[in-house]
């Protein structure tokens, strides 16, 4: 959806180095996420936040730090990156809850060396 | 914790077949989505089902919810090869108060050979 932006689109990065994901939106919609997309696994949700001052934990937090630094922009950090986190990673957003219609970026492919 | 478990993980078909992917959930759903991801492509929204029991069609692709409100299906009468792509059920439950969890199954591969 074009609404939903995500940069970059392909990162390739080496184990120990800290990367930033970002994400911004056009949907005016107050919840924003972060997944992470492997193969066979499907989309497993990192971190949400509900609003500028409201950021919780998904099922995989670890290794992943995130903020929210306007209604429009959710970025994903990796602090050390390591080869394991080489995935598909996917922002969203909603208008309601979790429960509501997800809106997905285009996605960022990282590549951890 | 709730689990939703999707199958097929991969289906092959020839254009014209039918195709069906079934969701499956250990624990009572509120609702549940359904996503189509083309190749390369992301997450795309189709439709979500919240009663018990209710069938919902998009011009060839049927979606129910069953009775029990613990499994779903999506089924796409006379296969196209536009309809490639990974489609994934969406569940979501009640996870305290008003707090819901949304746990994606992991998806079904469909390739349509013409």
């Amino acid at each position: 959806d074009a609404d939903v932006t995500q940069t970059p689109r392909n990162r390739i990065t080496k184990t120990g180095k800290r990367i930033m994901l970002e994400c911004s939106q056009t949907k005016g919609h107050d919840r924003m996420y972060w997944y992470r997309q492997d193969p066979g696994l499907g989309l497993r949700l990192i971190y949400y936040s509900f609003d500028v001052k409201d950021i919780n934990k998904g099922e995989i937090s670890d290794g992943y730090s995130v903020s929210r630094q306007a209604q429009a922009k959710f970025s994903l950090s990796l602090e050390s990156a390591i080869p394991n986190q080489t995935a598909l990673y996917f922002c969203a957003t909603s208008l309601a809850g979790l429960t509501d219609t997800q809106y997905f970026g285009p996605g960022t492919r990282l590549t951890v060396l | 914790g709730q689990q939703v478990m999707q199958i097929p993980q991969y289906q092959h078909v020839q254009e014209g077949e039918d195709f069906t992917t079934y969701c499956n959930s250990s624990t009572t759903l509120s609702n549940i989505q359904w996503y189509k991801q083309r190749p390369g492509g992301h997450p795309v929204f189709l439709i979500q089902l919240v009663k018990s029991g209710e069938v919902k069609k998009q011009k060839r692709l049927t979606f129910q919810f069953g009775e029990a409100k613990k499994n779903s299906s999506l089924h796409i009468t006379a296969t196209q090869t536009t309809d490639v792509g990974t489609y994934f059920c969406a569940g979501s439950v009640t996870s305290g108060g008003s707090n819901y969890k949304l746990t994606f199954g992991k998806g079904t591969l469909l390739t349509v050979n013409p």
